[in-house]
Formats: C-alpha cells, structure tokens, sequence
C-alpha cells in the first residue's frame, strides 16, 4: 500500500542554523509534493509545491528538493528562526484522491 | 486570520445531540473538503465536494452527514457521536479538486474543536 512517511522525532536546532525535514514515499510516484506548516490549535498552511520534473523548489528561505528515484522530498529552512517552530506536513496526492497527509516533523528552533 | 471561515470555533455536545459545522469561503473555490485531526496526528480526509457534488467519501460512518448548499458554504452535520469522535475538524477549500491532474493547494480554515461527552 502507499505510504508516506516523515520522521516523528521532532527537530531541535539552533538558531541560524539550517533545519533538513525528510519525507519519504513508497509504493507509488506522485506526480507532485506540497508541504504545509501548521501551528498548534490551527489549520495547515500551504508553503510549496513541487512537481515530478522539479528537482528543486525555493521561496525565501525555504527550499524543497523532489528525488524520484530514492522517493524522497527534504524540506530545508535556511537561517533558522524561532518563529519557524512548528510542525511540518509533506503531502502528495495518493492516486486520483486528495492529498494525503505524512504524519509531520515538529520542528523546534532554540534562541 | 484564514480565507476560510469555520464556526463553531469549539463545540461540546452529548452523544444524543444534533449539531452542524459550518464552513465558508469567498475565494471562488470549487472544490471543498473535511478533514479530521486528532491529537498530535495528522489530518485525515473525511470528504471532497467538487462543484457543489460529493465525490469523495473516505469510508465515513453516517453520523457524519456534509452537505455543500453552494459553492461558498459547507455543512457537516453530526448525530449521534461517539466520544472518540472528539477532534479537530477542519474545512479546507482549493481551486479545482486535488487528484486527476490537479495539484491546486489546500486552504484550510482553523477548524472547529469538537467535544463529545
């Protein structure tokens, strides 16, 4: 079956420092990948989208990578802040369905 | 503040109650779409409206009843839940409906926190 899957173990980094998210796939190649942002009693928020034919996606101090081949997307925060801290959410669409959603990497960024 | 607007911002209701959740949204969006969100795990899709029609159902026990009025609005209607029922339902709108093609990104309202006792 499709699976997706993000490390549970949230991130501790320091501020400044760069922060690496991984989302890894398998069973399946979706054409496309959106990663979201959520905060804690709040909805997602769409941060990128990156295509099959995209190796790599950039937006201000985000950056997302797309590896078809070892079925994997990284997520990268460059100059970490500790207004990044909160849980990250990779998201491909399973078939013909809507996205569904990794289990999200809680990311910390200390002062 | 969210382009999508969910109301109640919390709910609590008894296992016998009827109650609805109601979700709006001005952007001209058509496709419409619940999800559920229990502590510390992610979202789960529960349906998708595109263009006013059900077309996607993931398997959802009746209790849970949606209806889409218009292209604005979105319902959910709940009946005689169950206390693991409890969590955050959230409304979420994108320009065409995800899936077949289409990679529109999802705009998620800040959700209805639920509470069954």
């Amino acid at each position: 079956s499709q699976k997706i899957e993000q490390n549970s173990e949230a991130l501790n980094i320091q501020e400044g420092k760069t922060a690496t998210l991984t989302c890894n796939y398998t069973n399946y190649s979706p054409a496309y990948l959106q990663w979201y942002r959520q905060d804690p009693g709040r909805g997602p928020v769409f941060l990128l989208l990156i295509r099959e034919n995209e190796k790599e996606k950039r937006k201000e101090r985000l950056k997302v990578t797309f590896d078809t081949t070892l079925k994997q997307s990284l997520f990268h925060i460059t100059a970490s802040q500790p207004a990044d801290s909160a849980t990250y959410l990779c998201a491909p669409p399973t078939g013909r369905r809507a996205l569904t959603f990794g289990s999200g990497t809680r990311l910390q960024v200390q002062p | 503040d969210t382009e999508v607007t969910q109301t109640p911002k919390h709910l609590v209701m008894g296992m016998t109650n009827k109650k609805s959740l109601k979700c709006e949204q001005h952007m001209g969006h058509r496709a419409m779409y619940w999800y559920k969100q229990k502590a510390k795990k992610p979202p789960e899709l529960m349906f998708v409206y595109s263009y006013e029609k059900l077309s996607i159902n993931e398997s959802v026990p009746s209790r849970f009843s949606p209806e889409c009025p218009n292209s604005s609005l979105l319902n959910l209607h709940l009946h005689a839940l169950q206390p693991e029922d409890s969590a955050l339902y959230l409304c979420a709108s994108s320009q065409d409906r995800q899936g077949g093609g289409y990679n529109s990104p999802l705009h998620f309202g800040n959700g209805t926190r639920l509470t069954v006792t």
